[in-house]
């Protein structure tokens, strides 16, 4: 069984652009949440979808976005880049939102 | 808020010893407690969770011991290999419409030497 997939696994991006990331979820799970790890605030949750929904949001500013797709596939975006968005986003999948959850390698995301 | 702590930045421990990695939480409210291991530069890995309901979970060398009344829980790990090193995070997902929400420890750095 595959499991979480994330790409691209490492992106370098200036300051004042956006990015996207993306997020393949294990087959059958449908819930698909975001994390954001930095060396000084740990691992910080950023939001959960489950059919296509939004479900639940941690507290980052809203030029951090996402969606889920009807595969259950997820991307999030980050609009108007900052230094400190610089940071290892990881991706992770469940059945229901409600269980164990199960994390892609992540995306290591440079700005300069 | 919810809090979960993970007060030992750091455990050295023999080949073959016992492991015992330890996390403190504030929210009675909860659905599982999870444990996962992670390398740099990785996503974590899931080891092995407990429910709520539950006071002790077994998986091959590892078990998970939960304390309700003293809102503690332990990870152990037995033997521990030298293949185990690597930061370990205890990660409370709480119940209601936290979905998909865990609340990550600040993870313990455990070193096993041969």
């Amino acid at each position: 069984k595959a499991g979480v997939t994330q790409t691209p696994r490492y992106l370098i991006k200036t300051r004042g652009q956006q990015v996207t990331l993306s997020c393949s979820p294990i087959s059958g799970h449908r819930s698909v949440s975001w994390y954001q790890q930095t060396p000084g605030q740990g691992l910080q949750f950023l939001f959960e979808y489950f059919s296509e929904t939004q479900r639940n949001k941690g507290n980052f500013p809203g030029r951090f976005s996402g969606r889920q797709f009807s595969n259950s596939r997820s991307e999030m975006n980050v609009s108007t880049l900052e230094l400190g968005d610089s940071a290892l986003y990881l991706c992770a999948s469940s059945r229901q939102g409600v269980t164990e959850a199960f994390f892609g390698q992540g995306t290591r995301l440079t700005v300069v | 808020d919810q809090q979960v702590k993970q007060n030992s930045p750091s455990l050295s421990v023999q080949e073959g010893r016992i492991s015992i990695l330890n996390c403190d939480y504030t929210n009675s409210m909860f659905d599982y407690f999870l444990w996962y291991k992670k390398y740099p530069a990785e996503g974590p890995t899931f080891l092995i969770s407990i429910s709520s309901i539950k006071d002790k979970n077994e998986d091959g060398r590892f078990t998970v011991f939960l304390n309700k009344s003293a809102k503690h829980l332990s990870l152990h790990i037995v033997p521990s290999q030298p293949g185990d090193s690597a930061v370990y995070f205890c990660a409370e997902l709480a119940g209601g419409t936290s979905y998909g929400k865990l609340t990550f420890g600040q993870g313990t750095i455990l070193t096993v030497h041969p």
